[in-house]
């Protein structure tokens, strides 16, 4: 079985700082996980993914992740944040063991005020 | 690249009345397709996965008499809400997987809005 947790519906970040947004997943075998964006009324967008290699992955728009496999987690990050960034942001994984499908998180609601 | 396109974007329909989704993928060939269906504020629920040439696999509680999925070609796959009810009104939302080189990686689709009447 294969499943990911986002803790947080919320996260408000002011514009130019850090922003944190935290995924923890479970898998039986090997993880390969996935950040996507979506903004109101839209499909998903891919930011980046994690299957194996260097821990610290970099993506689209300037997000990076850490994959953490003591902790099974794979938080999302970005050293400074952007109102446009304002969107829900899915976390998903699939275990390597499985079919191609995701398992999503919640989502998580970012806002970056000004 | 890895473009993925649904149409329509939103359709309006009365209830008793079936609805076809396309979702083709534009400047790559995918293997695998899968629906999903998005509830306001809530996350993407895994519908059925399909692929070229087969019959699509439903996830558990996902009647697949009504929801008909062909995917016919390596760039299409549709989705047929039959005898749509108001509960079938939703955001619907398609990925795909390319057939070379990232498979591993999901393109989604713009979604496509169902509202039932």
């Amino acid at each position: 079985a294969q499943s990911v947790a986002q803790p947080e519906d919320q996260v408000n970040v002011a514009e130019g700082n850090p922003l944190t947004v935290k995924c923890t997943y479970s898998v039986s075998g090997n993880p390969y996980l996935f950040w996507y964006v979506q903004y109101p009324n839209r499909g998903l967008q891919f930011l980046l993914k994690y299957i194996t290699g260097d821990n610290l992955v970099k993506g689209s728009y300037g997000f990076e992740a850490e994959f953490n496999k003591s902790q099974t987690s794979f938080h999302l990050k970005k050293p400074s944040a952007l109102v446009s960034d304002s969107a829900l942001y899915f976390c998903a994984v699939r275990d390597s063991n499985s079919g191609y499908a995701l398992n999503f998180g919640k989502g998580t609601s970012l806002l970056v005020t000004p | 690249g890895a473009v993925v396109s649904q149409h329509p974007s939103w359709v309006i329909c009365k209830s008793g009345t079936s609805v076809k989704i396309e979702c083709r993928s534009l400047d790559f060939q995918a293997t695998t397709m899968f629906w999903y269906r998005q509830f306001p504020k809530q996350s993407l629920m895994l519908m059925a996965t399909s692929n070229e040439g087969s019959k699509a696999t439903y996830e558990q509680g996902v009647e697949k008499d009504k929801f008909l999925i062909n995917h016919a070609s390596l760039t299409l796959s549709t989705l047929t809400v039959t005898s749509a009810h108001p509960e079938d009104s939703s955001f619907y939302i398609c990925s795909a997987s390319p057939r070379e080189g990232l498979r591993e990686t999901q393109y989604f689709g713009p979604g496509t809005r169902l509202l039932v009447l």
